[in-house]
């Protein structure tokens, strides 16, 4: 079945750039389907950050999205999040998962364990 | 403040059945975007209860429902089990946003 994890620093400081990379286990993200990002502040609920398709197209978050990179690596099986300009705000944990469905009318299952990273000096 | 609207809390007793309510607008459910569901026991990640208004992945026990009308969608839980007790997330999507969105969790506590 498919198997996600996310990796990355776990403290990042203010103004600087956040970058996590997920690996993809059980299929090839070449294959198709969507990938997405998703994050959740400490004792807050879920904030969708954004979307690739496994060809490179994205969508993001517009509220997010003069700050939000994210792209796919197919050699490896792995999609990446940049998030730039953090501020204490975007201390979260941060998801990966996959997107079955597309954008529009989509799910994410199954999702990745979550890694926390805080923004702090 | 969500875009989708969730109750902050429900609880019922062991073997009882409660209802998870969530509210949107002309944008996102009454628009006709599905409504998917979402449990997240605590220290864990979510996980995919309900896709597509009403349809459970395998493995999902068929005591888990749910169900959409108009603006609202809601999720229904009936035989209750302590194993239950988890923060609970709806999501759909909001073509005047242009986001995908997420109520903001009802926490179900079994008493």
């Amino acid at each position: 079945q498919v198997q996600l994890q996310e990796s990355g620093p776990g403290l990042v400081k203010p103004s600087e750039t956040l970058s996590l990379t997920c690996t993809v286990s059980g299929y090839s993200i070449s294959s198709g389907y969507y990938w997405g990002w998703i994050r959740q502040p400490p004792g807050k609920g879920l904030e969708w950050i954004g979307s690739i398709y496994h060809s490179g197209s994205t969508y993001y978050n517009p509220s997010l999205k003069s700050r939000v990179t994210i792209s796919v690596d197919t050699s490896k099986n792995q999609f990446s999040l940049k998030l730039s300009s953090v501020t204490a705000a975007d201390t979260a944990v941060y998801y990966c998962a996959l997107v079955p469905g597309g954008i529009v009318d989509s799910w994410f299952d199954p999702w990745g364990q979550g890694t926390l990273v805080t923004v702090s000096s | 403040q969500s875009v989708l609207t969730q109750p902050p809390s429900v609880s019922g007793a062991p073997g009882q059945r409660v209802t998870i309510s969530c509210t949107g607008s002309s944008s996102n459910i009454g628009a006709g975007y599905d409504v998917h569901w979402y449990q997240q026991l605590p220290g864990t990640a979510p996980k995919l209860l309900i896709y597509g208004n009403s349809n459970r992945p395998s493995g999902v026990p068929d005591r888990f429902s749910g169900s959409k009308s108009g603006t609202s969608a809601s999720l229904a839980i009936s035989g209750l089990q302590a194993e239950d007790e988890a923060d609970y997330y709806c999501q759909s999507y909001d073509s005047s946003l242009r986001d995908v969105v997420f109520g903001g969790g009802t926490k179900l506590t079994v008493l």
